[in-house]
């Protein structure tokens, strides 16, 4: 079956720690994205790849680094300089094109909590 | 940049029909998108709507009016299942944010016997 994997579940780190959370999906999607969600706050974009190596800055990227070196997965490392890092964190996809891409694919998710 | 507006909560009787307003303000748009999340779980995509009218996909239906900035998801039939956050959201197509969505803080459907 097709679709979108993240891992670990849950996550604990302690503060001043990088943590990298993995997402990978068998869509055959060109576009993958990581959004940020805190309670009553909605869906917040971190960062997005529309290809291979090529990846933008969404709405909150500060204290967060990704990599796009394959089509099939899409890293995201929390770092020590993101302030308040606990969060429920979703990795999605979705091809390329107008119509297609407004409907995105998403992971499970990553609850993050430092401690 | 873009916001939208949607309802915090909802509450409404089992069976019957509910309808989730959200209004937008982009400096472009593309068209509305409708998400479900359950409690814990991951965004599922509803609806999509580029052009003005009612699209129906079983118990749920979306409408769009693109000169208002307005649109709203219908529920009918509700089912106890159907307790969820619904999420709207909007693309905008022009600048360097041209391919992301950006998504409404969401309402909270509860369904009640």
């Amino acid at each position: 079956d097709g679709g979108i994997t993240q891992s670990p579940k849950y996550l604990f780190r302690k503060e001043g720690q990088n943590v990298t959370l993995s997402c990978e999906q068998n869509l055959n999607h060109d576009a993958m994205y990581w959004y940020r969600q805190d309670p009553g706050q909605g869906l917040r974009l971190i960062y997005y790849s529309q290809i291979v190596n090529d990846f933008q800055k969404g709405d909150i990227a500060e204290g967060y680094s990704v990599s796009r070196e394959k089509k099939e997965s899409f890293p995201l490392t929390v770092t020590s300089a993101q302030k308040n890092p606990t969060a429920f964190y979703l990795c999605a996809s979705s091809p390329r094109d107008r119509g297609r891409l407004e409907k995105q694919f998403f992971g499970p998710g990553t609850r993050l909590t430092v401690l | 940049g873009q916001s939208l507006e949607q309802p915090s909560e909802v509450t409404a009787v089992e069976g019957a029909i509910v309808q989730i307003n959200c209004t937008y303000q982009t400096s472009g748009f593309y068209g509305l998108s409708w998400y479900q999340q359950h409690d814990g779980g991951a965004p599922t995509f509803l609806s999509y709507n580029a052009l003005d009218g009612l699209e129906e996909t079983g118990r749920f239906s979306s409408f769009l009016s693109r000169s208002d900035s307005y649109g709203y998801l219908l529920l009918q039939e509700l089912q106890m299942k159907d307790s969820a956050s619904y999420f709207c959201a909007v693309r905008d197509p022009t600048g360097a944010g041209s391919y992301q969505l950006t998504f409404g803080k969401g309402t909270k459907l509860s369904v009640i016997p």
